[in-house]
């Protein structure tokens, strides 16, 4: 059973166009951090959301945590080719904040 | 500022074969990681340890594979005998002082066993 549901798993688009991705569970986390994955690397944190509703924006991305804090959403506006990636949520859970990982969404922007 | 190290960076080997990943962490970070994200999937811990102490093993398959951060620095994790379902990236990551703290993940080994 995955605990964090992303979706949707891939995404190919052409440059310019606007996206959305999202991290769902049943589960309450303490805080949720969305990163980027490019092939031959470790992930890198985008974003770390603690507080329920809260919205955080990096540049082109906007990052909203659920009011329940059991989910959230990342928004991409005018995707550019250097966004494509692995985009992984995670959520800290338990006293250890341990993090749980979703499966990730493939992104592919296209020139 | 240096980045987490890694080596090897690629493995193959076959099965019941033994294999070691070695880290270093980022100088100064007390927490170290150790993630096996299979092809697919999100990166899973493995193991967190807090200076040289384990924090958490939970999801360490115990019976073949074992983990150590002597003088709570560098890490190695070994797997005896490997499987089939063992090739995945073998990520290592640290952070200053616990996992309340970002964590910066080093590049990766990918296992490949045959």
């Amino acid at each position: 059973t995955q605990l964090l549901e992303q979706s949707p798993q891939f995404l190919s688009i052409q440059e310019g166009e606007n996206l959305t991705v999202y991290c769902n569970s049943s589960s309450v986390f303490s805080s949720l951090q969305w990163y980027r994955q490019e092939p031959g690397e470790g992930p890198v944190l985008l974003v770390t959301v603690v507080t329920g509703g809260e919205v955080k924006k990096l540049k082109r991305l906007t990052f909203q945590f659920g009011d329940a804090r059991k989910d959230s959403s990342l928004h991409i506006t005018a995707a550019q080719p250097g966004d494509t990636g692995l985009y992984l949520c995670a959520g800290a859970q338990g006293g250890s904040e341990k993090l749980v990982f979703g499966k990730g969404m493939k992104l592919t922007v296209n020139p | 500022e240096a980045g987490v190290a890694q080596s090897p960076r690629y493995k193959i080997i076959e099965k019941r074969q033994s294999v070691a990943f070695w880290c270093n962490p980022i100088s100064g970070h007390a927490t170290l990681y150790w993630y096996q994200q299979i092809l697919g999937q999100g990166p899973k811990l493995l193991i967190q340890f807090q200076n040289n102490g384990v924090v958490d093993d939970s999801q360490l398959p115990k019976d073949r594979f074992s983990a150590e951060r002597l003088k709570g620095v560098d890490s190695t994790l070994k797997i005896q005998p490997a499987k089939l379902e063992d090739s995945a990236v073998y990520l290592c990551a640290s952070s200053l002082y616990s996992s309340y703290n970002e964590q910066f993940f080093g590049p990766g080994t990918r296992l490949t066993v045959l």
